[in-house]
């Protein structure tokens, strides 16, 4: 059981939005900075957000991260059939000394 | 271009080691960064195994740390992995990478990635 809190799945039709819940705690998300990874099966997990709210030069703007107290939310807009993955967040934990990875959030997009 | 990529058998018997290498090109592994290894077990989920500085300061995931050794050679301009006495929970798809900044933060997002090595566990 990971010690940071997605949600199994979440699914939703092309073109709407679609919010991934990543849930921690003060060692952890509270004190870190989030990032969040998309990863296609058979391909490298690909960085979509790092510092709670940045993109990578060519991640698309249909990608935002926020974070609030030791929670943080991936949001993606204008859903298309290529963004079904499993999506992951991850921080530094200043207690365990460890990076830490959620359990990972399958995409569906109906 | 900075490029990773894994080596190593794809097939060790349990409790012996398992032994990985991270060759990097395009850059100077002694020019900085905590290169780490990232693993994902079939079906399952990512899961950090440990990272290793140029200067060879480590931090290690502690589920593994008791099995788990990163280490570094500037002059092959790559950094290793072993994984002693592992059994079938060990067999994974294994992820070298090398996080964002240049810092002497181990706890960077991860931008560069190798494609992934799977490793089985099976006698």
């Amino acid at each position: 059981q990971s010690v940071l809190t997605q949600p199994p799945s979440v699914s939703a039709a092309p073109g709407q939005k679609v919010t991934i819940s990543c849930s921690g705690s003060s060692s952890n998300i509270g004190n870190n900075y989030v990032f969040w990874y998309q990863h296609l099966p058979g391909t490298a997990p690909k960085l979509l957000i790092y510092d709670n709210n940045k993109r990578p030069s060519g991640i698309p703007d249909r990608f935002s991260g926020s974070k609030s107290g030791t929670s943080a939310t991936l949001g993606i807009t204008g859903l298309q059939t290529g963004d079904e993955a499993d999506y992951y967040c991850g921080t530094w934990d200043s207690s365990l000394s460890a990076v830490l990875f959620g359990g990972g959030t399958k995409l569906t997009v109906l | 271009q900075v490029q990773l990529q894994e080596s190593g058998p794809g097939l060790v018997k349990p409790s012996e080691t398992l032994s990985l290498t991270c060759v990097v090109s395009g850059y100077s592994i002694s020019g900085g960064y905590y290169w780490g290894w990232i693993r994902q077990p079939p079906g399952k989920g990512l899961e950090w195994i440990g990272s290793i500085y140029h200067t060879g300061s480590t931090y290690y995931n502690s589920s593994l740390k008791s099995r788990v050794t990163i280490s570094v050679d500037t002059s092959k301009n790559q950094f290793s992995l072993k994984l002693s006495s592992v059994t079938a929970a060990d067999t994974a798809v294994y992820y070298c990478a090398r996080p964002q900044y240049d810092s002497s933060d181990p706890g960077d997002a991860f931008d560069i990635w190798g494609q992934g090595t799977l490793v089985t566990v099976s006698s």
